[in-house]
């Protein structure tokens, strides 16, 4: 079974600064995705960024990147200049590769950006 | 136009009782989903389901069944409902092949008293 671990449950951080959200898993598996999501107040779950285990090329979205260190499993999310809108819960999560039993998340990081 | 969508978005109801989740997905896709995000947030895979097969986490008790009408739905029943039951269920569903790509639906929030 895998196991997704983010040891912050909250962090603030000033607009316009640059903050690093932590996840490290526990899996088995060779192929495999790992993903940041973000829900807001609203509740709605929205994909921030995907990264698959076989690129060694760190993902990059606009102002949001990851650390993927796949020996450490270690998937850290990059924001920069972090808006007031950036406000939310961040979650890690991990996929198989294969079959489709869906997402294992992590406890989550609820980030708050302060004026 | 809303991808995957479920009704209704609130559903408050007492013990005991049996409800059902609608979910619907206009994309085609071929998996669909359950997930439960518990009053501390986390959330956790319930089923999975294409027309070949669902896959269902242990730790899901048997009072909830998914049912799949057709290829677009996939509806959550719960029988004999618990107040530990209360919780937000997002659907989601995946193309066949990307199953990386999930498409999550606004959630129904199900308070139980």
């Amino acid at each position: 079974a895998q196991t997704v671990t983010q040891s912050q449950p909250e962090m603030s951080v000033q607009e316009a600064e640059t903050v690093t959200l932590s996840c490290t898993y526990d899996t088995s598996e060779n192929n495999y995705y790992l993903f940041w999501y973000k829900q807001p107040p609203s509740r709605q779950m929205i994909l921030v960024i995907r990264q698959e285990a076989y690129k060694q090329q760190n993902a990059t979205e606009n102002r949001f990147s990851v650390n993927f260190q796949k020996a450490a499993k270690s998937f850290s999310l990059k924001i920069s200049d972090s808006q007031l809108g950036d406000t939310a819960m961040y979650f890690c999560a991990f996929m198989r590769g294969r079959g489709a039993d869906g997402l294992t998340f992590g406890k989550g990081t609820h980030l708050i950006i302060q004026p | 136009d809303t991808a995957v969508s479920q009704t209704p978005k609130y559903l408050v109801t007492q013990m005991g009782n049996d409800k059902s989740i609608k979910c619907e997905q206009n994309l085609g896709h071929d998996t669909m989903y359950w997930y439960k995000q518990d009053s501390k947030k986390f959330l956790k895979i319930m089923f999975s389901y294409n027309n070949k097969e669902l896959i269902i986490n242990e730790t899901v008790p048997n009072r909830f069944s998914p049912k799949s009408p057709d290829k677009a739905h996939l509806n959550l029943h719960i029988n004999s409902l618990e107040l530990g039951d209360s919780a937000v269920y997002f659907c989601a569903s995946s193309p066949s092949g990307r199953v990386y790509e999930q498409y999550f639906g606004p959630g129904t929030r199900l308070t139980v008293t």
